[in-house]
């Protein structure tokens, strides 16, 4: 298998719900990021892990939980969410000197109910 | 406040014709600029992207304008195809965060047949 693989491509979860997000590459990357996509509104970084140490989280609730056990896997685990956060969240992974900037996952569309 | 605009939701073109797609950017320390497609149900896919010490760059039927001067760069497809019909998102980062890409909302292309 070869790419960024997300799962599970659809998750519906109540507020009071704890739900984990998966995502693998299989690319030999050396950073992986979570971005999270709402309707109209630009992509919004959420946390980027370099060699599985987090470099960079802007500012994002505590309600969710980023986990990167080795440079292959990244998690979001997500707990007492609210309605506002449903969205589609993409992970990507990059190497550092390529033109290409980032390759995606497809994403998990995430409903808060 | 956005550091990249794009001020165009939405862009019907006829098949055959030129889209034209723009974006617009406020940070002058931005100095690489990537285009990405996405699809439906599908992760953005990278396009095509410049260095900030070009005005122009073309893959085939992608070429995308850089002016520094306006903070402005822009997408043509030339010709458009049914299949083009997608999401273009304008995306930058500086040469000091390389990993962290800034991105606009997406403009909306619809090539009609």
């Amino acid at each position: 298998e070869t790419g960024v693989t997300q799962t599970p491509r659809h998750l519906v979860m109540g507020m009071t719900n704890k739900k984990s997000l998966k995502c693998e590459q299989h690319l030999g990357h050396n950073a992986m990021y979570w971005y999270k996509q709402s309707a109209k509104k630009p992509l919004e970084l959420m946390f980027v892990y370099s060699l599985e140490e987090r470099v960079e989280n802007n500012s994002v609730p505590s309600r969710f939980s980023p986990e990167c056990p080795n440079s292959s896997h990244l998690f979001l685990h997500l707990h007492t969410l609210q309605p506002e956060d449903s969205a589609l969240y993409l992970c990507a992974s990059s190497q550092d000197g390529t033109s290409y900037g980032y390759t995606f996952g497809s994403g998990t569309r995430l409903t808060v109910v | 406040d956005q550091q990249v605009k794009q001020n165009s939701p939405s862009l019907s073109v006829q098949e055959g014709r030129i889209s034209i797609l723009n974006c617009d950017y406020t940070n002058s320390m931005f100095d690489y600029f990537l285009w990405y497609k996405k699809y439906p149900a599908e992760g953005p896919t990278f396009l095509i992207s410049i260095s900030s010490i070009k005005d122009k760059n073309e893959d085939g039927r992608f070429t995308v304008f850089l002016n520094k001067s306006a903070k402005h760069l822009s997408l043509h497809i030339v010709p458009s195809q049914p299949g083009d019909s997608a999401v273009y998102f304008c995306a930058a980062r500086t040469s000091g965060s390389a990993r962290q890409l800034t991105f606009g909302s997406g403009t909306q292309l619809t090539v009609l047949p």
